[in-house]
């Protein structure tokens, strides 16, 4: 398994309170991503990064935010979280090779709960 | 913008049946494409993937799918399914029209009977 770690693997939290999950890598890939998971909609993704401090939106970026200060490092944050929020959240990372990417490798996957 | 479709929502196999997951994806220009499974509980792993070259790609655990331009298709296949296959099967695609970022079908669960 690619070296990807994710944490916390679950948490619980209430709503209008601030989340920050935090995705590691050791593999020094380029590109990271957050998706999130849920029932009948498959992954979508979140938001991601090409570089340090170069983020991009993806499909589902509203109440999100992230930071990349180092290339291991990819931070989502909820501002205030709301129970639509409530999902599995998966960091992934890829390479950039010929002007493609190359295949994702995925974390194990971030459980969340928003009560 | 890109997007992918599979067909199946939930298919249900006993084992050493042959298994075909359809999976379309609407780009028509040069694309990269994927199978990812997720076993229950667990994240998600890559099964095959196409870059260029033979259409006919192999993968792990005697996967394969067909590459068909025309179809604008990705067909997963296995010719005999087992137990431990029961998973969600996610296909995905990659090209210049998604900023060369994964988009994702929204996932086959096979459920193999004993």
């Amino acid at each position: 398994d690619a070296g990807i770690t994710q944490s916390p693997r679950h948490k619980v939290t209430e709503t209008g309170t601030p989340v920050t999950l935090r995705c590691h890598q050791t593999e020094n890939h380029r590109y990271m991503y957050w998706y999130r998971q849920d029932p009948g909609h498959g992954l979508r993704l979140i938001h991601y990064s090409y570089g340090v401090k170069d983020t991009d939106k993806g499909e589902v970026s509203d109440g999100y935010s992230v930071s990349r200060s180092k290339t291991e490092d990819f931070l989502l944050t909820l501002e205030s979280a709301t129970s639509s929020q409530t999902s599995v959240y998966f960091c992934a990372i890829s390479e950039r090779r010929q002007g493609m990417n190359t295949e994702a490798f995925f974390g194990q996957g971030t459980r969340l709960t928003v009560v | 913008a890109q997007s992918v479709s599979q067909h199946n929502h939930h298919v249900i196999l006993s084992e050493a049946a042959s298994l075909e997951l359809g999976c379309n994806y609407s780009y028509g220009g040069t694309v990269n494409l994927f199978w990812y499974v997720q076993y229950p509980g667990q994240h998600l792993q890559l099964l095959l993937k196409y870059f260029s070259g033979d259409p006919l790609v192999k993968g792990i655990k005697g996967f394969e799918a067909e590459f068909i331009k025309s179809k604008f298709s990705f067909n997963l296949r296995k010719p005999s399914v087992q137990w431990s296959d029961t998973a969600e099967y996610f296909c995905a695609v990659s090209s210049e029209a998604g900023s060369y970022q994964l988009t994702f079908g929204k996932g086959t669960k096979l459920s193999v009977i004993p």
